[in-house]
């Protein structure tokens, strides 16, 4: 299994701030995926990051507004700009790892982050 | 339409009885997982299932991929079984599609 680290757990920001969710790995991990969760819905994916390589994001989301690293194996960060109230919502990160059940994909506790 | 159909959304369940939540899909997937996403918001792995049936403890899951569809059996309802389950197509390596997840509420 892969254990996923998230901080900040919790925050509030100002509209127009920006805000960076770190997310750690217990393992080397090749992908780390970002999900979006508005209160009360399912999970939408934002974009899969690769280590050195730009990560690859999914219809509906961009890099200006959500940037994303992938220094190393471990670690990835998101970045909401220029922060609006429709943005907030929980982000998690996530990974999987290897063939069979571990491919199984494990989450980290979520951040939720609330723009006002 | 959706690609990962979910029923029933919501459920209610006297502790003690059994239930079971189904998955349809519309989409291809060789592989079918399951959440479970508690009151206060971590996402746990119930299962990861190939074409077949896996059981755990008081959860029973089986994915038929002939007929596209899956289902999540809880026995016994407890409490702590509360929460919101979603399933997930997995119909290549890196992109995973969620339902819009069954809303299950346990009664004491």
């Amino acid at each position: 299994s892969v254990l996923l680290y998230q901080k900040p757990n919790r925050d509030i920001c100002q509209s127009g701030t920006s805000l960076k969710i770190q997310c750690v790995a217990d393992s080397q991990v090749v992908s780390m995926f970002w999900y979006q969760q508005f209160q009360e819905q399912s999970l939408m994916l934002m974009a899969t990051a690769n280590e050195g390589s730009e990560a690859t994001y999914e219809s509906g989301f961009t890099k200006d507004k959500f940037p994303i690293s992938r220094p190393n194996l471990t670690f990835s960060t998101l970045t909401v700009n220029n922060a609006r109230p429709g943005d907030s919502s929980i982000y998690f990160c996530s990974s999987r790892e290897g063939q069979g059940d571990g491919n199984t994909l494990y989450f980290g506790e979520g951040s939720r982050l609330i723009v006002v | 339409g959706d690609q990962v159909k979910q029923s029933p959304s919501a459920l209610s369940l006297q502790e003690g009885t059994n239930s079971a939540l189904r998955c349809n899909f519309s989409i291809a997937t060789t592989t079918v997982q399951w959440f479970l996403q508690n009151p206060r918001g971590s996402l746990m792995n119930l299962f990861y299932l190939v074409p077949g049936t896996k059981e755990n403890g008081r959860l029973k899951s089986t994915f038929n991929s002939k007929e596209s569809y899956s289902t999540l059996h809880i026995r016994d309802a407890q409490l702590e079984d509360s929460g919101t389950y979603f399933c997930a197509a997995d119909p290549n390596a890196y992109k995973v599609i969620f339902g819009k997840g069954t809303h299950l509420h346990v009664l004491p």
